[in-house]
């Protein structure tokens, strides 16, 4: 199957820093990829889809100007949380289908993002 | 709104028994139908995925059930196994804006006992 890695898996930052998030798609291109946010014992909630060469969409009620994306090119995408505080703490996953109008899913092993 | 409803939240099965999921779904837009194994600590993974004009997929230890008038689908894991210990998430996806958006289902964290 397709992979998809995603670095780093866990990271503790102070409040006030700006944390980044890299996901990669490793044996396909992927022009579309997917940024989740997942809180314990719960589902994946979408936060925003990042397109390569274009501005990511966001879904309702995610602060783009909070949560960064960039998808410079076929095979990576970043989140960077900027001036995290603690309540941003959470399970972040990318994902990405291996083709653009794709049903599969390949999704990273996710980031523990901790903020004291 | 929760447009995909899962249940049991958890459930507890002897191993070598069956472990049955149930999802159900508002949107009648959605044309794929996904389940996913997460163990902790790591991304989804496919586990099977059936379409809407399909009633019933087996994979392995695996069964999707899909019931298209009730708007209903469920997960069959035969003969569970003390490694099928995850949470599963159910999901429904439709064609938007040019890609494929999914919803996930609450998620139900399977514990199989030996």
């Amino acid at each position: 199957g397709a992979v998809v890695s995603q670095h780093p898996s866990r990271v503790i930052c102070k409040s006030g820093t700006s944390v980044k998030i890299e996901c990669r798609s490793l044996d396909f291109q992927a022009t579309t990829m997917f940024w989740y946010r997942q809180f314990p014992k719960q589902s994946l909630m979408l936060m925003a889809t990042s397109n390569e060469g274009s501005k990511a969409t966001y879904e309702q009620g995610v602060e783009k100007d909070k949560f960064l994306i960039n998808h410079a090119s076929l095979t990576l995408s970043t989140l960077t949380v900027t001036s995290a505080h603690p309540e941003d703490s959470s399970f972040y996953i990318c994902s990405a289908p291996k083709a653009t109008r794709g049903e599969k899913l390949f999704f990273g092993s996710g980031t523990q993002l901790s903020v004291l | 709104q929760q447009q995909v409803k899962q249940s049991p939240q958890s459930l507890i099965v002897q191993k070598g028994g069956i472990s049955i999921i149930n999802c159900a779904y508002e949107n009648t837009a959605f044309d794929y139908f996904p389940w996913y194994q997460q163990f902790p600590g790591k991304g989804p993974a496919l586990l099977i995925a059936i379409r809407p004009d399909v009633s019933e997929k087996k994979e392995g230890r695996f069964t999707i059930s899909f019931n298209k008038s009730a708007k209903q689908f469920s997960l069959h894991i035969m003969d569970s196994q003390p490694g099928d210990s995850a949470t599963y998430f159910c999901a429904a996806s439709s064609h938007s804006g040019g890609y494929q958006k999914v919803t996930f289902g609450t998620g139900t964290k399977l514990q199989v006992i030996p």
